[in-house]
């Protein structure tokens, strides 16, 4: 099983939708990042969270730590939006970043 | 510098010869990443160093793969004896490795061609 897993791996949706990004992990963390890549693009980090809830815009992301439990929220969907969202832990052994598959967002207009 | 500087940000080589790809962290910045994405797929963990030590290193796929950072601030991946199954873009990360949580930043890439 591996240490961060995410869902779904795939997503389309309309224009406009509420959007949420899940990612479970079974380790212990230091911290969590979530990350977003567009296609033929370099890596951008959107959040780093170690406890609680973060707003940036129209991105909100949480996590709840007794459940290793976080998720990546976008609201009013845009097709700009359309990107791999991607979950990453900081190990709190050892700083180590392990990384989700990522989530595949396609927001169609 | 203000970000993470990788070279070069292209290189192309032929079958069998040597590179190198530097990464140039944020000053400051104790903890380094590498990784390697291909195309259509996620990163993929090489290297990960805290100050001048190989915290963890194995995701280096092999022994013609090797990286070093001496001062604990300039990291270099070396490749011996390329193949064209190492085409990919190579990522750099760096973080302050301080208490708590750590912003994470990226470089640009270093893309790889193998021919």
């Amino acid at each position: 099983k591996n240490e961060v897993e995410q869902s779904p791996q795939n997503l389309t949706a309309q224009e406009g939708e509420f959007i949420t990004i899940n990612c479970s992990y079974s380790v212990g963390i230091s911290a969590l990042h979530w990350l977003q890549q567009h296609p033929g693009g370099g890596i951008v980090s959107l959040f780093m969270l170690s406890s609680g809830k973060k707003k940036h815009g129209r991105l909100i992301a949480t996590i709840n730590i007794q459940e290793k439990h976080s998720s990546l929220h976008i609201t009013a969907s845009h097709p700009r939006d359309s990107a791999v969202y991607i979950c990453a832990v900081e190990k709190d052994s050892n700083y180590q970043l392990i990384w989700g598959a990522g989530t595949k967002l396609i927001i169609k207009p | 510098g203000a970000g993470v500087s990788q070279t070069p940000s292209n290189k192309v080589t032929e079958k069998g010869k040597y590179v190198e790809l530097r990464c140039d962290p944020i000053s400051g910045h104790t903890a380094l990443y590498w990784y390697r994405q291909s195309l259509g797929q996620g990163p993929e963990f090489l290297i990960y160093f805290q100050g001048t030590g190989a915290a963890d290193d194995s995701g280096l796929p092999n022994d013609r793969f090797f990286a070093v950072r001496p001062e604990g601030s300039v990291s270099t991946l070396k490749i011996q004896r390329t193949e064209r199954g190492d085409s990919a873009v190579y990522l750099c990360a760096s973080s302050f490795q301080g208490a708590g949580a750590n912003v994470l930043t990226f470089g640009a890439g270093s893309r790889l061609t193998v021919l």
